[in-house]
């Protein structure tokens, strides 16, 4: 089964300063990968997505991230971080059957940002 | 283009009873699926709908249902409500054409408190 491991539940980073979310997924195949950032009480925003090709991605606010097949990893990258980036990050990845149709994002269990002024 | 729609926003209800939460999904997606969310066990995936069939299932029991109506629109039913249903619920549509990934827009939730 496929799963998604995001080491850092919480992460503190200074107002301006770079940021570097990690991710790592098990899965066997060529997986679709999904960066999603949720603000309290709202719903989930698509930052990024990769499903093949370059694999240096950029996404919306600045974010960035990176596809390392041979660590199974996708981090979540942004140079410099704004006040208004401080939320709950979830990576995710997905799957096709051969046959077509899916079983769902799996997500991690997201990293909380804070930001210091 | 509008979102996804969900309604209620919140909703709380007793111990036994039964819930009914409904989705509107961007106009043209087919897809819709339906996500819950806990502090204990994260996102998970409940189910998939496309063009009014059940696609895929995930390990919920079968208190948890739903349907997909012909204009898309998708309701899901809880049955039987117990305090560990107390969650978001979230739903997300798709164009989800098969054979192809799609990345899914999602609602703003309901969030249902069960007492």
């Amino acid at each position: 089964a496929q799963s998604v491991t995001q080491p850092d539940i919480h992460i503190t980073v200074s107002e301006g300063a770079s940021l570097e979310l990690r991710c790592n997924y098990s899965y066997g195949a060529t997986p679709y990968l999904f960066w999603y950032v949720q603000s309290p009480g709202q719903g989930l925003q698509l930052l990024l997505k990769y499903f093949s090709g370059d694999t240096l991605v950029q996404g919306i606010k600045g974010f960035e991230a990176e596809f390392k097949r041979s660590q199974s990893s996708f981090n979540l990258r942004k140079p410099s971080v704004h006040w208004s980036d401080a939320a709950e990050y979830f990576c995710a990845v997905d799957h096709m059957y051969s046959g077509g149709g899916a079983d769902g994002l799996t997500f991690g269990k997201g990293t909380h940002l804070i930001i210091q002024p | 283009k509008a979102g996804v729609t969900q309604t209620p926003r919140y909703l709380i209800k007793t111990r036994g009873q039964q819930v009914t939460l409904s989705c509107s999904p961007i106009s043209g997606h087919r897809s819709v699926s339906w996500y819950q969310q806990t502090p204990g066990q994260g996102l998970q995936f409940l189910f998939e709908y496309f063009s009014e069939t059940q696609r895929n299932k995930g390990n919920f029991p079968g208190r948890f249902s739903g349907r997909q109506f012909s204009n898309s629109r998708s309701e899901m039913n809880v049955s039987t409500l117990e305090l560990g249903d107390s969650a978001l619920y979230l739903c997300a549509s798709s164009l989800r054409d098969r054979g192809f990934p799609n990345e899914q827009f999602f609602g703003p939730g309901t969030r249902l408190t069960v007492l």
